[in-house]
Formats: C-alpha cells, sequence, structure tokens
C-alpha cells in the first residue's frame, strides 16, 4: 500500500532553513509528482509546489518561490521540501502529497503523509 | 491573484444532504480544471475524497459526490452522519501547473 512517511517535528529560529523529508513506499516512486502543502495552526492548506519525481522538474507557487525548493532523491525514495528564511507566520504543520498524473497530466493528488510540525521562534 | 471559494461554514441535519461549492475568481469551474475535494478533521492529516471532478477515491462511500452545478464545483454528501464533522477543500488544477486551495468548509452536523 502507498506510504508517505515525513520526518519529525523541527523547532528553528527566525531567519533560519528548515528540511522536511517525506518517504515513500508501496509504488513506483518515479512516476509521481510529489506536493507539498503548508498549514499554519486553524489556517486553510496552501499548496506551495511540486516535483516530479521521475524528471526533477519543479513547480513552484509564487507565494513560496523566492523561499522554497524541493527535491528528490531517486535512490531513497524520498521528496525534501526545505524553506528558507523563516518566519513566525511559517509555524504550521506541512504536508508532502502524492500527485499521480495518470488521469489527466495534472498530478493530482491521492495520498498524503502524515504531516511535520515546524515551530519558528524569535 | 487566483482565489478559489468556498462556503466557510455549512450545517446539516443528520441524515440530510448538503452540498458544498467550489468557486473561482476569474472564471466558471469546469472539468478542466479537475476539481479534487479532501476532507479534514481537525489535528488531522487530509483525505481524497474526489478527484477529477466526480470520481471517488479508493474506500469513500458512495455518500459522496462530486459534480459541476452551474459555474462551481459541487460536493454533495448524502445521508449526512456524526463524522462526517470535518473541514472540507476543494483543490483546482489551473493547467498551466498551479494548484490552488479553496479556504475551506467547516462541515457542522447536527
Amino acid at each position: 500500500q502507498v506510504q508517505l512517511v515525513q520526518s519529525g517535528a523541527e523547532v528553528k529560529k527566525s531567519g533560519a532553513s528548515v528540511k522536511v523529508s517525506c518517504e515513500a513506499s508501496g509504488y513506483t516512486f518515479t512516476s509521481y509528482a510529489m506536493h507539498w502543502v503548508r498549514q499554519a495552526p486553524g489556517q486553510r492548506l496552501e499548496w506551495m509546489g511540486w516535483i516530479n519525481a521521475g524528471n526533477g522538474n519543479t513547480k513552484y507557487s509564487q507565494k513560496f518561490q523566492n523561499r522554497v525548493t524541493i527535491t528528490s532523491d531517486t535512490s531513497a525514495r524520498t521528496t525534501y521540501m526545505e524553506l528558507s528564511s523563516l518566519r513566525s507566520e511559517d509555524t504550521a504543520v506541512f504536508f508532502c502529497a502524492r500527485g499521480d498524473p495518470s488521469r489527466s497530466g495534472n498530478f493530482e493528488i491521492d495520498y498524503w503523509g502524515q504531516g511535520t510540525l515546524v515551530t519558528v521562534s524569535s | 491573484q487566483t482565489v478559489v471559494t468556498q462556503e466557510p461554514s455549512f450545517s446539516v441535519s443528520p441524515g440530510g444532504t448538503a452540498t458544498l461549492t467550489c468557486g473561482l475568481s476569474f472564471d466558471s469551474v469546469s472539468t478542466t480544471y479537475y476539481p479534487s475535494w479532501y476532507q479534514q478533521i481537525p489535528g488531522q492529516a487530509p483525505r481524497t475524497l474526489i478527484y477529477s471532478t466526480n470520481t471517488r477515491s479508493s474506500g469513500v462511500p458512495d455518500r459522496f459526490s462530486g459534480s459541476i452545478l452551474g459555474n462551481k464545483a459541487a460536493l454533495t454528501i448524502t445521508g449526512a452522519q456524526a463524522d462526517d464533522e470535518s473541514d472540507y477543500y476543494c483543490v483546482l488544477y489551473l493547467g498551466s501547473g498551479s494548484v490552488v486551495f479553496g479556504g475551506g468548509t467547516r462541515l457542522t452536523v447536527l
């Protein structure tokens, strides 16, 4: 079965960077994309970007594109999301979510990781 | 700025029908935006309910259905149950590779 297992909670200082990982199992890793989604406490889900695990192509939300980098290690079946210049409003749970291109070519989200809490303190 | 609009809250009686909608700030929502719906119990990861407008994800009961109603995408929940109380998010795929989440609807069953 498809599983996405994310790394543990992080506490970072303002201005620092954080790198969250998402290890995939149960499917052909390179046939799918991986999205990253942010959710601040009590707030809505926000799409940050995706990486095509097959060719490494990325697409980022305009809101995050200057601060986020999504990478992938095929041999480790793991995707990473690095967010830089952290500020208090980045205190949030970050989710990875698999994107399936088979139906529409749009990397439609189907499976989700459990989430990783990142706390940014001053 | 692209905005995807949802009702902030919706209330339905047990056994009743709820229709939640998903609109787009600059266009009518059609199947070309491949609307998807996700359920999230606060404190948990989201769960995929519907993708590509009206296809139920594996294991999702047929009480949940997706459609296009007028110029919006819609999620209809029939025979509402207490454990349907959740936040529901729609997602639209903009064709440029960009993805946009709606603001979410908090469904109350009472």
